[in-house]
């Protein structure tokens, strides 16, 4: 199976911060890889799909890059909705496996 | 608006069995494959198992192969998937998820859960 690993596992934030997430793959997955913001008590929401074409609906804030194996979700202006906590998924190969979490909290 | 709503969760002995289902609207249901996703209490997602929109074709993770079964009945636009010999390590919130496109190259979308607690 393909190892996702983010980082980090959690950060401090403000609204209005720019915020970066990192996510690595054992392997090379070309752009198979998908970001989710998951609220509390909330399913997973896809932001972002094949590592940067940003999700109908999701606000232009959300920004995603990479290939192969190393990828980034950037968030230009973090709002109250954002604290939350993010996923990447690879869909390069079965089982598809999602990353470990990243944990944005208020600062 | 694709809508997913999973039910059939409960409190289950270990080494018990269940059946989730999860009921499907907004699309034509036999055109995509759908998963099941879970989530331990406070922990990450995990893919579960997959099926095609044909149902001729099933995935498995390798933690439940050969305990859990997924199925899909096209006429009634609802997936299932039956858990046997249940372990303490199945508790978790089980999500259907639903193919974003043709295959789950570009995501998911998402039902609401239904919680599975193995306990005795």
């Amino acid at each position: 199976d393909i190892q996702m690993t983010q980082s980090p596992s959690s950060l401090s934030a403000s609204v209005g911060d720019r915020v970066t997430i990192t996510c690595r793959a054992s392997q090379t997955i070309k752009n198979y890889l998908n970001w989710y913001r998951q609220e509390p008590g909330k399913a997973p929401k896809l932001l972002i799909f094949a590592a940067s074409s940003l999700q109908s609906g999701v606000p232009s804030r959300f920004g995603g890059s990479g290939a192969g194996t190393d990828f980034t979700l950037t968030i230009s202006s973090l709002q109250p909705e954002d604290f939350a906590t993010y996923y990447c998924q690879q869909t390069y190969s079965t089982p598809p496996t999602f990353g470990q979490g990243t944990k944005v909290e208020i600062k | 608006e694709v809508q997913l709503l999973e039910s059939g969760g409960g409190l289950v002995q270990p080494g018990g069995s269940l059946r989730l289902s999860c009921a499907a609207s907004g699309f034509t249901f036999s055109n995509y494959g759908i998963s099941w996703v879970r989530q331990a209490p406070g922990k990450g997602l995990e893919w579960v198992s997959g099926i095609s929109g044909s149902g001729g074709t099933t995935y498995y993770a390798d933690s439940v192969k050969g305990r859990f079964t997924i199925s899909r009945d096209n006429s009634m636009d609802t997936l299932y998937l039956q858990m046997n010999s249940l372990r303490a390590e199945d508790t978790a919130l089980y999500y259907c998820a639903k193919d974003r496109a043709s295959g789950w190259r570009d995501g998911f979308d998402w039902g609401q859960g239904t919680l599975v607690t193995v306990s005795s």
